[in-house]
This record gives structure tokens, C-alpha cells and sequence, in this order.
């Protein structure tokens, strides 16, 4: 079965310095999907960046980026240039190409010190 | 504005007293989800359905139904609540189940049983 496993249940970083946040999975197929979601104290999930496997190129959405290491089965993600905005909580996901269901680590609090 | 709504967003009830959360999408989705999110455990998937009257179990079923009779509603059933049911319950919808395709997520539904 797979998992996805986040071993930082909490981080902080200063403000305009960058962070990263670690995700590793586990699975026995070779295509499938990787998401970041971030969830501020609003509670409302946001997704901030996806990769997908059979790319070799890593995704970037503006200060956010990824570092995939599919043989490692890594998916890192690099917040640069730090924001107060970006205090929440980070959920790294895994979700199969065909019809499957999306799984979910337990998350990281990620909090930002002006 | 495409989003998707819940409600209640806030509810208290008793051990043994059935209610509905309701689950409504404006953006034609096909896929639509049910998730749990408690404490150290990310989000847990309750149930999915792919589209009108298809739906399957994810990882936490037991103590829930849905039904998903229209495209854009996906009510989750509570039939007797339990106070291990007391979590905070997100629905969620894609265009399709492909793997790629962006889950947008309801607001939460906060859920106490007494």
C-alpha cells in the first residue's frame, strides 16, 4: 500500500530566508502524481505546486519549488523568500494516474518569525 | 465564482443522532471526495465517487454513507455519530479521477458528537 510519510511536524523559518520541507513516499508504480497543499488557519486546502513522475523537470510556482528524487522516492518542497502569508500547515499527497484514491501525510506546521 | 460549498460548517450534536453534512460543486466535476482531517493524520479519505451513482469506499468508511444521485451534490450520511467521529470533514472535486486533475476543496465542516 502506499504511504506518504512528512518527518517535520513542525518547522520555522525568518522571514525572506528559505525553508524546506521534506515528503517521501512509498509505491511499486512508476507513473503517478505528487501535490503540496497548504492549509492556513483558515482551514481552507490550497494547492500550491504538483509534479508529475514521469517528468524529470522539476515543478516551480514562483518563490515555491520542488526537488523530486523519484529513485529516492523524495519530494521536497523549497519555500523561498519567506512570507508571513506562508505560516500554515503543508500536506505533501500522492495520487496514482488511473482511478485511485489521493493519499495524504500527516503534515507540517510551518511557522514564519518576523 | 467556481467553488465548492459545505454545511453546515459548524455542528454539535449527540452520540446516535443522524445528520447530513451536504457537499455542492458549481463546476460540472466528475470526481467528488470526502475526507477526514484529525491531528497527526493528514486527511483521510471516506469516500469518492467517480460520477453520478458510482461511488466506492476510501480508507475510513465505517460509520458513513453517501450518495451521489446529482453531478454536483455528494451528501455525507452519518447515520448514528460516534464521538470518534468528532474531526473536521472536507469535500472535495475534480474534473475527472484522471490523477493529474486539481482537487478543489470545500471549506471544512467542523463536527463535534457529544
Amino acid at each position: 500500500a502506499q504511504t506518504v510519510t512528512q518527518s517535520q511536524p513542525e518547522m520555522s523559518v525568518q522571514e525572506a530566508e528559505t525553508v524546506t520541507l521534506s515528503c517521501t513516499y512509498d509505491t511499486s508504480e512508476s507513473d503517478y502524481y505528487l501535490f503540496w497543499y497548504k492549509q492556513p488557519p483558515s482551514r481552507q486546502m490550497i494547492l500550491v505546486i504538483r509534479q508529475e513522475a514521469y517528468k524529470q523537470q522539476n515543478a516551480t510556482e514562483n518563490r515555491f519549488s520542488v526537488n523530486f528524487q523519484k529513485a529516492a522516492k523524495s519530494f521536497s518542497l523549497k519555500i523561498s523568500d519567506s512570507q508571513l502569508g506562508d505560516a500554515a500547515m503543508y500536506f505533501c499527497a500522492y495520487r496514482k494516474t488511473s482511478y485511485d484514491k489521493v493519499i495524504f501525510g500527516p503534515g507540517t506546521s510551518l511557522s514564519v518569525i518576523p | 465564482e467556481a467553488q465548492v460549498t459545505q454545511n453546515p460548517r459548524y455542528l454539535i450534536t449527540v452520540t446516535g443522532k443522524k445528520l447530513t453534512v451536504t457537499c455542492s460543486q458549481n463546476m460540472n466535476h466528475e470526481y467528488m471526495s470526502w475526507y477526514r482531517q484529525d491531528p497527526g493524520l493528514g486527511l483521510r479519505q471516506i469516500y469518492y465517487s467517480m460520477n453520478v451513482e458510482v461511488t466506492d469506499k476510501g480508507d475510513v468508511p465505517e460509520g458513513y454513507k453517501v450518495s451521489r444521485k446529482e453531478k454536483r451534490n455528494f451528501p455525507l450520511i452519518l447515520e448514528s455519530p460516534s464521538p470518534n467521529q468528532t474531526s473536521l470533514y472536507f469535500c472535495a472535486s475534480s474534473l475527472s479521477w484522471q490523477g493529474q486533475e486539481t482537487q478543489y476543496f470545500g471549506p471544512g465542516t467542523r463536527l463535534l458528537v457529544l
